[in-house]
């Protein structure tokens, strides 16, 4: 069946960048997402990527995508206190199920000063 | 604010009981998403809805169903409760309910079975 696996866990330096990776193993997948999700909050959509892309930039945040590696990532330049949340890798578009989305089990980025 | 609005934020219960969660999606969306966060399972889809009828289901108990009004906001019955059901409910919207459709999330009811 289809499954989405990350890191539990990713610290860094304010300032520096954060890399949060993603692999999938539906090759059928559409779609690829990040959403954050803040203490206390619920999920928000940060960016997605259609599966025939390659690359997405928007601002300090920066998709790539390996389709024959069935591995994403996020790029989070100049990485922020306010940056500090679960990062949860989606996918959806799967011959499965036509609308369902699968989440990772999030990666918990820390900021350290 | 995603526009998606879930009432109620939270909500304890025994064992045993039935309680339902409500969810009104943003304003011009005809489908609705219902999803369970947990410790142990992670985030999982429940259930979708579009225009009043189910259009995908996931990971959802027979304990629990779901439906969508006529203006179209959804419920989320969850009954005979055990411990395990304790969790984060999310409720989400899409305008159309397609494949790949970005999907609006509400800030989710905290349901504590005790």
């Amino acid at each position: 069946g289809e499954d989405v696996e990350q890191s539990l866990f990713l610290s860094v330096r304010e300032g520096d960048s954060s890399v949060i990776n993603c692999t999938y193993t539906d090759s059928s997948s559409t779609y690829l997402y990040w959403y954050k999700q803040e203490p206390g909050a619920g999920l928000q959509l940060l960016t997605y990527i259609f599966s025939n892309m390659d690359m997405k930039q928007d601002q300090r945040l920066t998709v790539l995508l390996n389709k024959k590696d069935k591995h994403l990532s996020l790029r989070i330049a100049d990485t922020q206190t306010g940056d500090s949340a679960i990062y949860f890798c989606a996918e959806s578009g799967g011959y499965s199920s036509a609308s369902k989305i699968i989440f990772g089990s999030g990666t918990r980025l820390s900021i350290r000063p | 604010d995603s526009g998606v609005t879930q009432t109620p934020k939270h909500l304890i219960t025994a064992t045993g009981q039935r309680v339902t969660l409500r969810c009104s999606p943003r304003s011009g969306d005809l489908s609705v998403y219902w999803y369970q966060q947990s410790l142990d399972q992670g985030l999982q889809f429940l259930i979708q809805y579009y225009n009043g009828e189910e259009r995908a289901k996931g990971n959802i108990l027979e304990r629990f169903s779901a439906q969508q009004f006529p203006d179209l906001h959804s419920e989320l019955n969850l009954s005979s409760l055990e411990l395990g059901d304790s969790a984060l409910y999310f409720c989400a919207s899409s305008i159309r309910g397609g494949n790949g459709e970005t999907q609006y999330f509400g800030p989710g009811t905290r349901l504590l079975v005790l």
